[in-house]
Order: C-alpha cells, then structure tokens, then sequence
C-alpha cells in the first residue's frame, strides 16, 4: 500500500517570506498526489492535485507543487506567504488496488505565519 | 458546488452514551468516509461506505459502527461512548478512485 511522509510537523515564517512544505510518498509506481489545507475550526479543502501531465502543478491561493518521480516527492510552494494561509496542510495519496475512493494522508504540517 | 454537511459542529456527551453523528452529501457520491483527527496522529480512517448498505472497516473501526440506509446520508455510531473517543470527526465523500474527496466542517465531539 502507499503511504505519504510529511517531514515536518510545524513550519513558522514570516509574512512574504516563501515557504515549502515537504512530503514524500512510498511508491514508484503511477501515482496521484493531493494537496489539502485545514483552516481553524474548518474540514479540509483540496489546494491541488497531481493526476498525470505536467509535474508542476498550480493550486488555489497561489500555492504550487512539483511532482518529482525520481526522488518520490511532492513538495507545495508558495513564493510570498500572507497571514491567511495560517493552516494545517496535509498530503494525500491513494493507496493502491481496489480503493473506493480511499486516501492515505499524512501526519499534517502546520503553517504558522507571522507578522 | 459540492457540499458536505455535518450535523453538528460541536456535541458534548457523557461516558457511556450512544451517540449519533450524521454526514449529508448532495453530489451522489457512491463513497463515503468518517475519520478521526487527532493532534499529531493526522486524519484515521474509522469506517468507510462504498454503496447503500455496504460498509467496511477502516484504520480504528473498534467501538464504533455505521449505516448508511441512503445513498447521500453515512451515519457514524459511537456504541457507548468513552472518554478516548473526544476528538473531531470529519466526513468525506467521493465518486471514484484518485477523485478528491470533498469533507464537511467536521464534529468536535466531547465526552465527560
């Protein structure tokens, strides 16, 4: 089955500074890569996702991530944080086979952004 | 728009109680899913629906149970609720594998 590895639990960063979020998922084989955010007190909502196509992948709010088979990575960027994307961020793989729809998703790594 | 909705946004219950939460979805999705989100632990799959009447067991399905009687509602069942079981809840539906799943605000659930 695959899985998915957030490398850090917790990011701080400045206002307007750019940040990347790190995940790494366990399987070389064709995959499909999600990228959510959790705002306070809210469910998640999909930031963006990796199908096929181009590696690079442009989301919501000006996020992006790139798909890098060759080191199983799946990194989301963004260039100039604002105080809004304040947020837990989780990467999400299916897991393979006879699914339904299932996603593995990783630990969560909370953005804080300071002003 | 897709919506997901959950019926409560926060519930307090005491230890022991059976406890009732409901996920509502208006895109007929066939599948449907409750997690447990807990500070470190990320989001666990407890039970998903594939179907009307077809469930199966998640990541920590153990003390819990559902039913999924219509297409669009997936009901999550707390037998006898403890203590353990405070946390938030999040339902989720889909349509197909590597499709995104669409999640509802979520359930903090307290039990004293």
């Amino acid at each position: 089955a695959q899985s998915v590895t957030q490398l850090d639990s917790q990011v701080p960063v400045f206002e307007e500074a750019p940040v990347e979020l790190r995940c790494n998922y366990s399987s070389s084989v064709s995959v499909y890569l999600f990228w959510y955010v959790q705002y306070p007190n809210q469910g998640l909502q999909l930031l963006l996702k990796y199908l096929s196509g181009s590696t690079l992948v442009k989301g919501i709010n000006g996020f992006e991530a790139e798909f890098n088979k060759s080191q199983t990575s799946f990194h989301l960027r963004k260039p100039s944080v604002h105080i809004s994307d304040t947020a837990e961020y989780f990467c999400a793989v299916p897991p393979g086979g006879t699914s339904y729809g299932k996603l593995t998703f990783g630990q969560g790594t909370i953005l804080t952004v300071h002003p | 728009d897709v919506k997901v909705t959950q019926s409560s946004r926060y519930l307090v219950k005491r230890t022991g109680e059976k406890v009732f939460l409901e996920c509502v979805q208006d895109m007929d999705h066939e599948n449907m899913f409750w997690y447990r989100q807990d500070p470190g632990l990320g989001l666990r799959l407890i039970y998903f629906s594939y179907d009307v009447k077809m469930k199966e067991k998640g990541d920590i399905p153990e003390g819990y149970s559902v039913s999924r009687e219509k297409k669009e509602r997936f009901s999550l069942i707390l037998e006898s609720a403890s203590t353990n079981q405070t946390s938030m809840y999040l339902c989720a539906s889909t349509t197909r594998w590597a499709s995104p799943q669409h999640f509802g605000d979520g359930t903090r659930l307290s039990i004293l």
